[in-house]
């Protein structure tokens, strides 16, 4: 069974701060997606990386493939309150056919006005 | 709109009953995933189809849980003789055979409640 942990679980920090949250795994992934998941909703794709070192930026929010391919980060700038949301790593596995997700338990984030 | 579709949204029922859910993937998309989430928990994998062919099920897919697709295009998954520990949220997902990447798009979710 592939386990992909992330940190922190929670995460609560006032409007216009700095914030990362961490996706890491033992295994190396094929490729791996960024959601963001709303309470009574389905998660929402943000970012997909695929190559080692990697950095893709969306607005406010910076995301970095590890150089192994094994770990990830979010990184979100000046946050503000609608960045609020479950956010959830997600990873494909070659040993697995590369065709299901494995998720993480997902960091829950709040912005505090 | 054109994103993955779910129906029903909440489906409230007793222990013992069966339910089915739908989804409707995006149209030109001839993968489609079949998920559930736990409160506090990430989703997690249960089927895949690719057009009509079912071609991986995880051990969470009881015998009590079956998932068609029969023409490739929109899919059920049914949950015979609900069991309180079936309660969670259903998601789909969808993505196209010609992405490289595992892209895979969400739908709303089907929630399930089992008295």
């Amino acid at each position: 069974t592939q386990l992909l942990e992330q940190s922190p679980q929670f995460l609560s920090i006032q409007e216009g701060e700095n914030l990362t949250v961490y996706c890491n795994s033992s295994s190396v992934f094929s490729s791996l997606q960024w959601y963001r998941q709303e309470p009574g909703e389905g998660p929402v794709l943000l970012v997909t990386v695929v190559t080692g070192g990697e950095v893709k930026k969306l607005k406010r929010l910076t995301f970095q493939f590890g150089d192994a391919r094994k770990d990830s980060s979010l990184h979100i700038t000046a946050a503000q309150p609608g960045d609020t949301g479950l956010y959830l790593c997600a990873g494909g596995y070659p040993d697995f056919g590369n065709e299901k997700l494995t998720f993480g338990t997902g960091t829950r984030l709040t912005i505090i006005p | 709109d054109t994103g993955v579709s779910q129906n029903p949204r909440h489906k409230i029922t007793k222990r013992g009953q069966n339910v089915t859910f739908r989804c409707d993937p995006i149209s030109e998309h001839n993968r489609l995933y079949w998920y559930r989430q736990t409160l506090g928990q990430g989703p997690e994998f249960l089927t895949y189809f690719q057009n009509e062919a079912q071609l991986e099920k995880s051990r969470l897919l009881s015998d009590r849980f079956s998932a068609e697709r029969p023409k490739g295009s929109f899919s059920t998954l049914e949950i015979q003789r609900t069991e309180q520990g079936d309660s969670a949220m259903y998601l789909c997902a969808s993505r196209s055979g010609f992405s490289s990447y595992n892209e895979q798009f969400f739908g709303p979710g089907t929630r399930l409640t089992v008295l």
